[in-house]
């Protein structure tokens, strides 16, 4: 099994919809969550950033953990085509350099 | 506005030859990382250094060596490249204060015939 599952689609949704993207992890010990948006021909960059449990917003994102399911989740609003891109979620124990990445979901949103 | 760069986008390499690609970074950063991306598998750390000189192993180190003799360069060495090896190639740097917030370069297809 791995540490981090991610579906990875590919998921295509109509422009304003809303998108839910998701990872599973089997590390209890996971504390620190990003997500990673990864344009075509490009390095990823990141997009969100939470520690522990709870949500965070920004913008049309909205970052979601859950800690005793092991799940977090990606929600973007009013989708727009340049949010098309792979998402990947990354996880660690600890604030150090050992991130451990999902496979990515790869988002087309269709105008 | 900050930088991660890599030599080439694209390159192709002949089994057994020896392959550098290179990574340099302007933010002053501490730690550099080598990943290679591969479908369905996501990233995959080969090696990291968190200072000019270190170097630590990654999850799948072997066939690869680093090289970091200046803080802002990080250079990947494929002693003898293997068809196994072909891959996105991604460098990445962090902060000693924020290791987790890592910035990436554009990554390089590596093909090897």
């Amino acid at each position: 099994q791995k540490e981090v599952e991610q579906d990875p689609g590919p998921l295509s949704v109509p422009e304003g919809a809303i998108v839910s993207l998701n990872c599973t992890y089997s590390n209890s010990a996971f504390q620190y969550f990003m997500w990673y948006r990864q344009y075509s021909r490009k390095g990823p960059e990141l997009l969100m950033y939470t520690y522990s449990s709870g949500n965070k917003e920004d913008g049309r994102f909205t970052a979601q953990v859950d800690k005793s399911s092991k799940y977090i989740s990606l929600f973007i609003r009013d989708s727009q085509p340049s949010d098309s891109a792979t998402y990947l979620c990354a996880m660690s124990a600890y604030n150090n350099n050992d991130m451990r990445f999902g496979a990515g979901t790869r988002l087309t949103v269709k105008p | 506005d900050v930088k991660v760069t890599q030599s080439s986008r694209y390159l192709v390499k002949r089994t057994g030859e020896k392959v550098f690609l290179e990574c340099v970074q302007d933010m002053d950063h501490e730690n550099m990382f080598w990943y290679r991306q591969d479908p369905g598998l996501g990233l995959r750390l080969i090696y990291f250094s968190y200072d000019v000189k270190m170097k630590e192993k990654g999850d799948i180190p072997e066939g690869y060596s680093v090289s970091r003799e200046k803080k802002e360069r990080f250079s990947l060495i494929l002693e003898s490249a293997s068809t196994n090896q072909t891959s996105m190639y991604l460098c990445a740097s962090s902060s000693s204060g924020n290791p987790n917030e890592q910035f990436f370069g554009p990554g390089t297809r590596l093909t090897v015939l």
